[in-house]
């Protein structure tokens, strides 16, 4: 079955204590992006990936690094986290960029709720 | 910063009635793409529309799209309870690229009552 599988789905942490979420997708999606969703605020995209070894910045991209050294993964790593990190985040992965004329449609995981003390 | 902006942010309506969504957006783009979230879920796919096309139907899901007002619509016929659930557009940064990403609005929240 295709898909996007984020893990951990629930996270409680305390302040600092680094952290990695993993994403992995079976689809070799070549585009991959990370997202935090937040009352009142919508989906922000945090990072995204356009390939192997090609990451980038989204909107807010602050507390945050990522990795692609394989294609079909793509974790998200709090190396400090804060309470202002608290949120719903999601990964999802597509065929080719958003930006494409011909792209194709994101598909998300399931979401890790991640709670910072 | 949000590119689309969905209208109303809450709809509520009876099984069997039509419900309508809006989003307005920006800047250019090349397509515009719906988006459906269950409670706490991912989202998923639901339609997408490219710039050259005005109409799009899917089952009971037609949406339009109005370039020269940068606004586009989501229409559910005939809507049911397992359609509640929030609805967001997505838009892409057209010509100027946009980073790359889908720039997704604050959705509307749809709860369709028995």
């Amino acid at each position: 079955e295709a898909q996007v599988t984020q893990n951990p789905r629930y996270l409680i942490t305390v302040t600092g204590k680094k952290l990695t979420v993993t994403c992995s997708q079976n689809m070799n999606h070549e585009y991959m992006s990370w997202y935090r969703q937040d009352p009142g605020l919508g989906l922000r995209q945090i990072y995204y990936s356009m390939n192997v070894e090609v990451t980038d910045k989204g909107d807010v991209p602050e507390g945050y690094k990522v990795s692609r050294k394989e294609k079909r993964n793509f974790p998200l790593i709090l190396e400090s986290p804060s309470p202002n990190q608290t949120s719903l985040y999601f990964c999802a992965s597509s065929r080719t960029a958003p930006t494409s004329y011909y792209n194709s449609p994101l598909h998300f995981g399931n979401g890790t709720r991640l709670t910072v003390t | 910063s949000q590119q689309g902006e969905e209208d109303p942010q809450a709809l509520s309506i009876q099984e069997g009635e039509n419900a309508t969504m809006n989003c307005s957006y920006k800047t250019s783009i090349n397509n515009l793409q719906w988006y459906r979230q269950n409670s706490g879920r991912g989202l998923v796919h639901l339609i997408l529309i490219r710039s050259n096309e005005r109409e799009k139907h899917s089952g009971r899901l037609r949406v339009t799209l109005d370039t020269s007002k940068k606004s586009s619509s989501l229409l559910i016929t005939a809507s049911r309870a397992a359609d509640t659930a929030s609805y967001f557009c997505a838009t892409d940064g057209g010509l100027t690229g946009g980073g790359n990403k889908l720039t997704f609005g604050t959705g509307t929240q749809l709860k369709v009552e028995l």
